[in-house]
Parts: structure tokens; C-alpha cells; sequence
């Protein structure tokens, strides 16, 4: 089975200021992993995937994110953050192989204030 | 415009009642999911289903029941609500058919509330 941990339940931020929301998963296949944002009474929509190849992936609205192996991590980032982005992010992991479902992070609120 | 729909938007229920909340999709994903989304819990997994005809248990399915009878509907059901059964319930999708789930996509939830 796998798990997913977002170390952080909110993080506050100034506007144009950077940002990193942590996550760390435990698996003993390899997987694929994702980020997912979510604004205010909306549904998810995805930001980023990493499925294979290099570990730095860029996906929307300037946010990237790098695959880590050794540390079973997969952080995001961003170098300057705007009120828009305020959101909860959710990171989520699955089995790369077949049929697997999600196993999503409990979220990390971003609050980004000027 | 292709994407996942639920209805209803949001329900006031009393506790004992039957409920369905209906998903559909129309982009003729083969997997499709349901999820409960609680504050501090993030979204658990319900039910599932690769493809139609089939449904899989998730992490959290007692009190909750689902049908695949086509590709596009996913239905959810509470055969007799309780008030732990409060939450806001997404429904997503995904073409798993080349072997991984890739993205998921969301509907845009129903927030039910069990009195």
C-alpha cells in the first residue's frame, strides 16, 4: 500500500514571495505521483505529474515540482506566488504498474496575503 | 464542453433516508471514483471502478454502495444515511485503459449534509 504525508496543514505567504509545500510518500513498488490543486468550492484540478523520466517536472500557473527518490519526496514550488493562488494542494501517489488507485495527502492550505 | 458532472450540487438529508448521488461523464473514461473530501482528512477513497461492469471497495465503503451498469455513470449510494455520512463527495474519472491511472479528473462535488 502506499501513503502520502504533506508535512504542512497551512502555509502562509506573502505575494511574490517563494513557496515550497512538502510532501513525502512511503511505497514499496515504484509509482507515479501528483499535485492537485483546489480553489475554494471547486473541484481538483491537476498542476503537475511525475510518471517517468526527469525528475523536475513544471506543469501550470509556474508551479514545478522534483522527484526525489532517495528522501520518497516530491516537493512543490514556486519562486513567486500571487493572491490566485491561494488554495488548498493536495499531493497524491499511486502504484505504476496496472490498475491503481489514488492515495491522496490530507492538503496543505496556501494562504498568500499582500 | 467535456467533463464530469454531479448532481445534486447539495442535499439536506435526514438521517435513515436512501440517497443516490449521480456522476456522469462524457468522455468516455474507463475508470471512474468516488471520493469524500472531510476537513483535515483530505479525500478518502469510496468505491471505484476500472471499467464498467466492475467496482472495487476504497478505503472507506461501509454504508456506501455503487453501480457500473454503462461507461459514462457512476452512481453513489446511501442506503440509509448517517449523520458520519456529511461530507462533500467528488466523483472523478480516468482512461487507465494504457495501463496506469494517470490523471484523474474532478467533478465538481456535492455537499451533503446528513441531519
Amino acid at each position: 500500500a502506499q501513503s502520502v504525508t504533506q508535512l504542512d496543514s497551512q502555509v502562509p505567504v506573502f505575494e511574490e514571495a517563494p513557496v515550497e509545500l512538502r510532501c513525502n510518500y512511503s511505497s514499496s513498488v515504484s509509482v507515479y505521483l501528483f499535485w492537485y490543486v483546489q480553489y475554494p468550492n471547486q473541484g481538483l484540478q491537476l498542476l503537475l505529474k511525475y510518471l517517468s523520466g526527469s525528475t523536475l517536472v513544471k506543469g501550470i500557473n509556474g508551479f514545478e515540482a522534483e522527484f526525489n527518490k532517495s528522501q520518497t519526496s516530491f516537493h512543490l514550488r514556486k519562486p513567486s506566488v500571487h493572491i490566485s493562488d491561494t488554495a488548498e494542494y493536495f499531493c497524491a501517489v499511486s502504484r505504476n504498474s496496472g490498475y491503481s488507485t489514488l492515495t491522496f495527502g490530507k492538503g496543505t492550505m496556501l494562504l498568500v496575503s499582500p | 464542453i467535456a467533463g464530469i458532472t454531479q448532481a445534486p450540487t447539495s442535499q439536506i438529508l435526514a438521517a435513515g433516508r436512501r440517497m443516490t448521488l449521480r456522476c456522469t461523464q462524457d468522455m468516455r473514461h474507463n475508470a471512474m471514483y468516488w471520493y469524500r473530501q472531510d476537513l483535515g482528512l483530505g479525500l478518502r477513497l469510496i468505491h471505484y471502478s476500472n471499467t464498467a461492469g466492475t467496482t472495487g471497495k476504497g478505503e472507506v465503503p461501509d454504508g456506501y454502495s455503487v453501480s457500473r451498469a454503462n461507461t459514462d455513470d457512476f452512481p453513489l449510494t446511501l442506503a440509509s444515511a448517517v449523520p458520519s455520512q456529511t461530507s462533500v463527495y467528488f466523483c472523478a474519472s480516468s482512461d487507465s485503459s494504457a495501463g496506469g491511472p494517470y490523471e484523474q479528473f474532478f467533478g465538481p462535488g456535492t455537499r451533503l449534509t446528513v441531519l
